[in-house]
């Protein structure tokens, strides 16, 4: 079945710094969404990426989705405390209805 | 903004009992799941659901689990004869293009 696998699977950032987390599915992919998960809390969607190629920017957050539409990244500009969280992708196969969610990355931020 | 509503917020049950789990979807989405997430594990496919209907599900869902629209608002999650590895948190969700989870019911078997 679909597998989908995140890259690191923790990252420890000084506050200020860059972070990247990088996402790889097995399969050719509908569309990406990515999801934060603060510690205890439930997964938040962030966005969706459906166009190969796609580059999206929220503020400080970029995403992108590859050309094969196999791979995404998310990266974040000047971290600051309040990204803290696990930033899970999720991607959607043609004619299904289910996400299979990434393995996730936790991001902890030294202040 | 509009909540995806999940009550308990936390289950004990004794193992082999049956449980069940409440969702209440935001009203005017036409697409419901559940997923679960043991600690610290990424979150799993369970079902999703579609026309009053289940459109698919996982090989996690077996004759174990069903769900069900018992009225307009509720969504609902049964475990039969639940077992020690049924321990995590299930999350309900809703919508299309960008789900909306709810806060989530950990369950805990003992």
């Amino acid at each position: 079945g679909q597998q989908v696998m995140q890259i690191p699977q923790y990252q420890h950032v000084q506050e200020g710094e860059d972070f990247t987390t990088y996402c790889n599915s097995s399969t050719t992919l509908s569309n990406i969404q990515w999801y934060k998960q603060r510690p205890g809390g439930h997964p938040v969607f962030l966005i969706q990426l459906v166009k190969s190629g796609e580059v999206k920017k929220q503020k400080r957050l970029t995403f992108q989705f590859g050309e094969a539409k196999k791979n995404s990244s998310l990266h974040i500009t000047a971290t600051q405390t309040t990204d803290v969280g696990t930033y899970f992708c999720a991607g959607e196969g043609f004619g299904n209805e289910k996400l299979t969610f990434g393995t996730g990355t936790r991001l902890t931020i030294i202040p | 903004e509009p909540e995806v509503t999940q009550t308990p917020s936390h289950q004990v049950t004794q193992m082999g009992q049956e449980v069940i789990l409440r969702c209440v979807p935001i009203s005017n989405h036409l697409y419901f799941y559940w997923y679960r997430q043991i600690l610290g594990q990424k979150v799993e496919f369970l079902v999703s659901f579609y026309n009053n209907e289940i459109s698919e599900k996982s090989e996690i869902f077996d004759d174990q689990f069903s769900v069900e629209r018992p009225d307009g608002s509720n969504f609902t999650l049964k475990i039969r004869s639940t077992k020690l590895e049924d321990s995590a948190m299930y999350f309900c969700a809703s919508g299309r293009g960008g789900y909306t989870f709810g806060s989530g019911t950990r369950l805990t078997v003992v």
